[in-house]
């Protein structure tokens, strides 16, 4: 039972470097999401998506870009990263949308030096 | 501004006892609200949920209790067992279910 796959789980990066967090699922969920965890600061939802071919803003977009080309994968990309975007991101998953539980990766930790 | 809030940081009881964990929305639109577990170099997991409809929701040794007119909620874990050291986040969703809002989390630390 994969459930929720991240990578890569770590990853250091330089400013104005980017990169590429992948997130596959395996239940057949139409819903996927990436968050990020800071301390103090809970777990804030950087993007969604309510289907294949369709994002949106979540909470603290700016500097990131997604996309869903395929049902069962919801890439985050990074195309300038900078040191705020030091953070843990975890993607998530659900069958019908936030009232609905959803189910989260392990975490990509991710340091930008 | 945190529309959840979990205005403690870290709570320490001894094994058997009762933990009692806190949480406090602004938004009033919010009708659904989730208690999730998190262990170190883990994800969150789902524990536990309830929709505004009720004030009480048991699933074993974990009760949810929500408070509407206060804007509360509470976590009562009894008794509380070494393992259920994690931290726990708070979570509400509004009527449209556009977002998912968390707290800053609790650490709950279980004394043997």
């Amino acid at each position: 039972n994969a459930g929720v796959t991240q990578t890569p789980k770590f990853r250091v990066l330089k400013t104005g470097q980017s990169m590429t967090l992948l997130c596959a699922q395996d239940m057949n969920h139409e819903y996927m999401y990436w968050y990020r965890q800071d301390p103090g600061m809970g777990l804030r939802l950087i993007h969604y998506s309510v289907g294949e071919g369709t994002t949106a803003k979540g909470e603290v977009p700016d500097g990131y870009n997604v996309s869903r080309l395929k049902k069962q994968n919801f890439l985050l990309g990074l195309e300038s990263a900078a040191p705020s975007q030091t953070s843990v991101y975890f993607c998530a998953s659900s069958p019908e949308g936030f009232g609905n539980t959803i189910y989260f990766g392990e975490g990509s930790w991710l340091t930008v030096v | 501004d945190q529309q959840v809030k979990q205005n403690s940081p870290s709570l320490s009881v001894q094994e058997g006892r009762i933990s009692i964990l806190n949480c406090d929305y602004t938004n009033s639109m919010f009708d659904y609200f989730l208690w999730y577990k998190k262990y170190p170099a883990e994800g969150p997991t789902f524990l536990i949920s309830i929709s505004s409809i009720k004030d009480k929701n048991e699933d074993g040794r974990f009760t949810v209790f929500l408070n509407k007119s206060a804007k509360h909620l509470s976590l009562h874990i009894v008794p509380s067992q070494p393992g259920d050291s994690a931290v726990y986040f708070c979570a509400a969703s509004d009527t449209g279910r556009r977002a998912l809002t968390f707290g800053s989390g609790t650490r709950l630390q279980v004394q043997p």
